[in-house]
C-alpha cells in the first residue's frame, strides 16, 4: 500500500506569492495533519483535519489555511509568503482524530524555499 | 501546555558503542511519548512510543526507551551503534484528548553521527 504522498516535493517562490501544497493520506486514514519544519528545528503543528472538519490549529498566522476533501486528501495554502516560511512542510495521516495510542504516518514533505 | 527538551543537538558515537539520546518533557497531564527518526531528505518514521503500561518500551532497529515519571524523562538507547543509525532523532509528546484531536509537540532534535 502507498504511504502518505505529498506534492510537490520541492518548490521555489518569491516573497508575497501564494503556495498550495497537497497531501494524500494512507488509504483508510481519515485524519490529516500538517507540520512545519524549519531547518535545524523540530516539526511544529499547523493544522489537523478529520472528516473535513478542522480539529486543531497551531500558533500560525491567518495566512496559513487548509482544507480536507471528501476523499480525505488535503491542501495547505500559504498566502503572502515571507522569507521565514521557507521550511519542510510535512503531512501526516492517522486512522482516527485523536488518542495518543494511535500513530501518525508522515510523508516525505514538500520543501518550500521563499526568495 | 507541554514541551520537550532534547539535550545535545549533536551526538557522536563510535560504531558498536552505546547510543544514549536524552529527552525530558513537561506535561500537566499524563503524557504519551514518542521517538521519531528522520533520515536526510525524508519524512519522520516512528521508532517507538509510550502510552500506558510497561515503562520500558522496545522499538524498531534495536532501540528502546524508558519512561521515568519521577525524572520526567524518556531517554532513547541502543546497546550497539550501527552506521545506518546516523540520522536525526526527535522526541515528541502529546496527551490523550479523547476523540478530539491529535497534536504532537516535538523537541528540536538530536543529530546522531556514527564514527567507523
Amino acid at each position: 500500500d502507498a504511504g502518505v504522498t505529498q506534492s510537490p516535493t520541492h518548490l521555489i517562490k518569491t516573497r508575497g506569492q501564494q503556495v498550495t501544497l497537497r497531501c494524500s493520506p494512507i488509504s483508510g486514514h481519515k485524519s490529516v495533519s500538517w507540520y512545519q519544519q524549519v531547518l535545524g528545528q523540530g516539526p511544529q503543528f499547523i493544522f489537523q483535519y478529520y472528516e473535513k472538519e478542522e480539529r486543531g490549529r497551531g500558533n500560525f498566522p491567518d495566512r496559513f489555511s487548509a482544507r480536507q476533501f471528501p476523499n480525505y486528501s488535503s491542501e495547505l495554502n500559504v498566502n503572502a509568503l515571507l522569507l521565514g516560511d521557507s521550511a519542510l512542510y510535512l503531512c501526516a495521516s492517522s486512522l482516527n482524530a485523536g488518542g495518543g495510542t494511535g500513530e501518525l504516518f508522515f510523508g516525505e514533505g514538500s520543501r518550500l524555499t521563499v526568495l | 501546555a507541554q514541551s520537550v527538551t532534547q539535550l545535545g543537538s549533536h551526538v557522536s558515537v563510535s560504531e558498536g558503542a552505546l547510543v544514549l539520546l536524552r529527552c525530558n518533557y513537561s506535561s500537566s497531564v499524563p503524557p504519551y511519548l514518542f521517538w521519531y527518526v528522520q533520515y536526510p531528505n525524508q519524512g519522520l518514521q516512528l521508532l517507538l512510543k509510550y502510552t500506558t503500561g510497561a515503562t520500558l518500551v522496545k522499538g524498531i532497529n534495536g532501540f528502546e526507551a524508558e519512561f521515568k515519571k519521577s525524572e520526567t524523562s524518556f531517554h532513547l538507547t541502543k546497546p550497539s551503534a550501527h552506521m545506518s543509525d546516523a540520522a536525526e532523532y526527535f522526541c515528541a509528546v502529546t496527551q490523550d484528548s479523547g476523540a478530539g484531536s491529535y497534536q504532537l509537540t516535538f523537541g528540536k532534535g538530536t543529530k546522531l553521527s556514527v564514527i567507523p
